[in-house]
């Protein structure tokens, strides 16, 4: 069974300061990795991808991948009451749908 | 309209119903797809559709019926559901079934089963 592991949170942190997501997935062939982000009663919104080891940069995020220890992560500094939320890593390998972990809620206090 | 669109945006139904779920996409895109979300649970992937093609069926209970008419047009139909049906229901689509630019979700039907 392809799993996507988040941990549930909450993680709070005040404002201003960087925020760490983490996710962590079983199906080595995973090629692409997304981070979404849904407030509560919204859809999920596409924040970032990536597809190849090492850092990708938008803004104030940063994804993060390592396909070696199947750990992604996502960096939002310089964090914002306006960005809590509940963030949904998700995965993919070619010529299947993606898989979606549980979320991590992210609050930020000002 | 641009994006995804789903109706309703609310529904409540009795065991017994019948009822139909609609999504629409208007960014030209081959795939579509449902999913269910629960509370406390991952986003479950249902029905897979590319270029109106079923290309995968998540082990979904019959109870669920999906039509694709065409590439931009996805529906749900329900029948005889259960209360542990309720959930959110969400609708994607992408360019293409492999999901390599990730995909955009409609606003989704909050579905409650009495």
């Amino acid at each position: 069974q392809k799993e996507v592991e988040q941990n549930s949170g909450p993680l709070s942190v005040p404002e201003g300061a960087i925020a760490s997501l983490n996710c962590t997935y079983s199906d080595r062939g995973s090629q692409s990795f997304f981070w979404y982000r849904q407030y509560s009663g919204k859809s999920p919104e596409l924040i970032m991808f990536i597809y190849s080891n090492g850092d990708k940069e938008d803004g104030r995020f940063t994804a993060q991948l390592n396909k070696a220890s199947q750990y992604v992560s996502l960096l939002i500094r310089d964090s914002q009451p306006s960005d809590s939320a509940t963030y949904l890593c998700a995965v993919s390998q070619a010529g299947t749908a993606l898989i979606f972990g549980k979320g991590t809620t992210l609050s930020v206090s000002s | 309209e641009t994006g995804v669109t789903q109706t309703p945006r609310h529904l409540v139904m009795g065991m017994t119903n019948k009822k139909s779920l609609k999504c629409e996409q208007h960014l030209g895109h081959n795939a579509m797809y449902w999913y269910k979300q629960s509370a406390k649970k991952p986003l479950e992937l249902m029905f897979v559709y590319n270029f109106k093609e079923q290309t995968e069926n998540n082990s979904v209970p019959s109870r669920f019926s999906p039509e694709c008419p065409n590439s931009s047009h996805l529906f749900l139909h329900l029948h005889t559901l259960q209360p542990e049906d309720s959930a959110l229901y969400l609708c994607a689509s992408s360019q293409e079934n492999r999901g390599h630019y990730g995909y955009t979700f409609g606003s989704g039907t909050r579905l409650t089963v009495v």
